[in-house]
């Protein structure tokens, strides 16, 4: 299946501090990922939606100032966690589509990294 | 209310025994259904992908969706420790749309 790659997986930085999560499909070409946070036993959050070459769509509630997301090709985008403070802590996923894949009419199969563990101290 | 509910668990089976896990939606307009696998500290792995009703069986698992009652289920068959993880159910309204999660239902297979 396809692969989608996450750097770090885990990262410590002290508060004030900017973090940046790289999320790459190693063997498909996404023109979409996406990117969830989500905390100890809880669900995915979606936060928002990255296409490539124009600006991301963020849900109700994420400040796009503070999570930066750049989705410079169609093989990466990274989400920039801006002046972190601890509340930033967890665990953020990203996600890609294969468009090439046949699950069905279109895919909604969704590939997913295998996440990064930010602990702002 | 959420628009997808699933029960947190945990579930607890022995081994061999066959698990069954449902979600619960409201929105009658999701079309795709997925069920995801997630170990600890680790991405969710799709299990299986389903369009609008019908059963789906690959291996051990099973999905079953029941539009008209808004209802999903997944059943793995011959449980194994292997298998204790957290299940995710999600759907979405078109393909390649945004995914809505249920909250999870962490499962445990005794050996």
């Amino acid at each position: 299946g396809a692969v989608v790659s996450q750097h770090p997986s885990w990262v410590i930085c002290k508060s004030g501090t900017s973090v940046k999560i790289e999320c790459r499909s190693l063997d498909f070409q996404a023109t979409t990922m996406f990117w969830y946070r989500q905390f100890p036993k809880q669900s995915l959050m979606l936060m928002a939606t990255s296409n490539e070459g124009s600006k991301a769509t963020y849900e109700q509630g994420v400040e796009k100032d503070k999570f930066l997301i750049n989705h410079a090709s169609l093989t990466l985008s990274t989400l920039t966690v801006t002046s972190a403070h601890p509340e930033d802590s967890s665990f953020y996923i990203c996600s890609a589509r294969d468009p090439g894949l046949a699950g069905g009419p279109g895919t909604g199969e969704l590939f997913f990294g295998e996440g990064s563990r930010l602990t702002v101290l | 209310q959420k628009e997808v509910e699933q029960d947190p668990g945990p579930l607890s089976v022995p081994e061999g025994a066959i698990v069954s896990l449902n979600c619960t939606y409201s929105n009658s307009a999701f079309q795709y259904f997925m069920w995801y696998r997630q170990y600890s500290r680790k991405g969710p792995e799709l299990l299986m992908y389903t369009y609008s009703s019908g059963n789906k069986e690959d291996g051990r698992f099973t999905a079953q969706v029941d539009k008209s009652s808004k209802y999903i289920s997944l059943f793995i068959r011959d449980s194994q420790p292997s298998d204790s993880a957290t299940y995710l159910c999600a759907m979405t309204k078109a393909a390649g749309n945004k995914l809505t999660f249920g909250g999870g239902t962490r499962v445990l297979v005794k050996p």
